[in-house]
């Protein structure tokens, strides 16, 4: 089956860095996409990844590794509106979009 | 409009009713799609649509249906509602299914079956 594995909740400080991880396992992979979701908001785009390797975009950067079904998105000089969840989703070989359930991180002061 | 709205924002509803949830966007975009959100779980898929004139099934498409009769409008309809359905639903369109393009979101519909 397809699944996508990502840690339901984190706690970083606020002005640290935080790195989320997810594992995914698709029939067919056509990119990975991280997603940013506000408390009681709708998903909105962060990242985009297909190609192994680093991509980095201002404070967010993100990770992908196709042959261990890998990615991480990196979050620096953390705010503490960057409070949110963060959702992983794989695109598989009928571009459909399988999603994990989500990483809440949590920001302290 | 600018972007996707959905209607109604919230909406509770007894069992067995009929609901229609409306989704609308304004950005020309080929394909639409419905989510339900439950906690703890990713986003599912119900329905989508490539283009207007088409739907197909997701991963949960039961005890929902939905129409495209044009570019902008993908009404979300539940024949007979039961609470399993009781959920946060999201709309979302993309330029193009068959690509990379990203998923832009509506604000969403909490529903609640009673």
């Amino acid at each position: 089956g397809q699944n996508i594995d990502q840690p339901t909740e984190m706690t970083a400080t606020e002005g640290a860095i935080v790195q989320i991880n997810c594992t995914y396992q698709t029939s067919g992979f056509n990119g990975l996409f991280w997603y940013q979701q506000h408390a009681g908001e709708a998903p909105t785009f962060l990242s985009y990844n297909v190609l192994d390797g680093l991509e980095e975009k201002g404070r967010f950067s993100s990770f992908l590794s196709r042959s261990k079904g890998y990615s991480y998105l990196l979050l620096k000089e953390l705010q503490m509106k960057d409070s949110a969840s963060y959702l992983c989703a794989a695109l598989d070989s009928n571009y459909q979009l399988i999603w994990g359930a989500g990483t809440k991180l949590i920001i302290k002061p | 409009i600018a972007g996707i709205t959905q209607a109604p924002t919230s909406q509770i509803l007894a069992a067995g009713r009929r609901m229609t949830l409306r989704c609308t966007q304004d950005m020309r975009h080929n394909a639409m799609y419905w989510y339900r959100q439950d906690l703890g779980l990713g986003l599912r898929l119900i329905h989508y649509s490539n283009t207007a004139g088409t739907t197909g099934k997701g991963e949960v498409p039961d005890g929902y249906s939905v129409s495209r009769a044009n570019t902008d409008d993908f009404p979300l309809t539940l024949a007979s509602a039961v609470p399993s359905q009781t959920s946060v639903y999201f709309c979302a369109s993309s330029d193009s299914s068959q690509s990379t393009d990203t998923q832009y979101f509506g604000p969403g519909t909490r529903l609640t079956v009673l």
